[in-house]
């Protein structure tokens, strides 16, 4: 199984500041990772797919990158609306598996 | 909009079976463009695969929890479902029912996901 390793845990961060979350594989698994966001309470929401990505109706503030073992999604400025929790997710190999999650909480 | 909702027993007593169903509406379960999953998170934890079915039948299962999983399909009613034997309190989650494209850059991930279904396991 694919463990997939995400850091920080916490991240403490103000509106309109840049937001780097970090999310390593036990493995390679190419580009082959997907970024959710989740707000309490509410379904997981896609944001990235394939590493890099938007899915649709994701605003430009939000993009990924990485491949091989190591990926990261960014969040250029920080909106109050992005304060969650971020999940990765692996389709490299079965079973799928999700990272633990960062929260990003304002600060 | 494709919508999915979970429904079932909110607790299960240990050794007996959980069972939950999901519900879709705005689409049709039975198209071959997309499969059927199963996710849980326990409270403060991450998300767990549980696993997913095709409208064919066809299923693949975690193998942490193939042993006591079955996943099936009743296209009439556009619900698909769940059933975990011989729970105990570490299944206790929330309990997520989503969907999947079989082809294409999202296959493999999750477009559409239900609002979610705490089951606690207790006596």
């Amino acid at each position: 199984e694919i463990v997939l390793t995400q850091s920080p845990a916490t991240l403490s961060l103000s509106p309109g500041e840049r937001a780097t979350l970090s999310c390593r594989a036990s493995q390679s698994i190419s580009t082959y990772l997907a970024w959710y966001q989740q707000k309490p309470g509410q379904a997981p929401r896609p944001l990235i797919y394939d590493a890099s990505n938007r899915a649709t109706g994701i605003p430009a503030r939000f993009s990924g990158s990485g491949s091989g073992t190591d990926f990261t999604l960014t969040i250029s400025s920080l909106e109050p609306e992005d304060f969650a929790v971020y999940y990765c997710q692996q389709r490299s190999d079965w079973p799928l598996t999700f990272g633990g999650g960062t929260k990003v909480e304002s600060k | 909009q494709v919508q999915l909702q979970e429904s079932g027993p909110g607790l299960v007593k240990p050794s007996q079976t959980l069972s939950l169903t999901c519900t879709v509406s705005g689409g049709s379960i039975s198209s071959d463009s997309y499969y059927w999953s199963w996710i849980r998170q326990p409270a403060g934890k991450g998300l767990d695969w549980i696993g997913r079915i095709y409208p064919s039948g066809t299923t693949n299962y975690n193998p942490s929890l193939k042993s006591r999983v079955t996943i099936s399909v009743d296209t009439s009613k556009n619900q698909f479902s769940l059933k975990l034997r011989s729970v105990t309190a570490a299944d206790t989650a929330v309990y997520y029912c989503a969907r999947g494209p079989v082809r294409g850059i999202l296959t493999g991930y999750y477009d559409y996901w239900g609002q979610g279904t705490l089951v606690t396991v207790s006596s």
